[in-house]
């Protein structure tokens, strides 16, 4: 297990699709966000979990956004209805439990969305 | 709400001068870490920041937390065409948990060689 995973890296899907994207973390982080980022800003968060359980997740985000971590390990990210805005990439990230979180997150490669 | 903010948004240097892009939170921050996200890739952590007024150093990288903790620098020395890219901070408020980090909105960094 070298990184974290996402897949896939691309999706282009037609205005009201439902998407869903997968990460795979690092197996011994615990922690486990995903973040959404735009052209020229910075990772924005949406939610957050630590093993299984959804501890946070952003006001920013709908209802039309979900996202689950069943047994601890892997999460998905579901975006149901898509609409243009929704067009970013994806970022998953995860950390080790503290005291070692101080070695700060580590990011997947994302996934491109693109709604069309 | 939280803001970070950071400056300058671009920098474009010649091949061997310095860089410093500067870090601002709206609110003290528990920590603050800083990312580098190359053109096309996701952001890789280099460093985390704890203390008031600590200092880091990596070979040519020279990273400070404010003594009010809220707010950071990145200095890099004698820049390579390999700085090229966009670098963010990020941390947490203290008045929140340690696990949500609000990003800067980066400062990109050319180097021309």
């Amino acid at each position: 297990d070298t990184g974290v995973s996402q897949d896939p890296r691309h999706k282009i899907t037609k205005r009201g699709q439902n998407v869903t994207f997968r990460c795979d973390p690092i197996s011994e982080h615990n922690r486990l966000y995903w973040y959404r980022q735009t052209l020229g800003q910075g990772p924005e968060f949406l939610t957050y979990f630590q093993n299984e359980a959804q501890l946070e997740k952003s006001r920013l985000l709908s209802d039309r956004f979900s996202a689950e971590r069943p047994k601890g390990s892997f999460s998905t990210l579901e975006i149901q209805r898509t609409e243009q805005g929704d067009s970013a990439m994806y970022l998953c990230a995860s950390s080790p439990p503290s005291p070692r979180s101080r070695d700060g997150y580590t990011f997947g490669s994302g996934t491109r969305l693109t709604v069309v | 709400g939280q803001q970070v903010m950071q400056i300058p948004q671009y920098q474009h240097v010649q091949e061997g001068e310095d860089f410093t892009t500067y870090c601002n939170s709206s609110t003290t921050l528990s920590n603050i870490q800083w990312y580098k996200q190359r053109p096309g890739g996701h952001p890789v952590f280099l460093i985390q920041l704890v203390k008031s007024g600590e200092v880091k150093k990596q070979k040519r990288l020279t990273f400070q937390f404010g003594e009010a903790k809220k707010n950071s620098s990145l200095h890099i020395t004698a820049t390579q065409t390999t700085d090229v890219g966009t670098y963010f901070c990020a941390g947490p408020p203290v008045r929140d948990n340690f696990n949500k980090f609000y990003f800067g909105s980066g400062t990109k960094l050319n180097v021309k060689p």
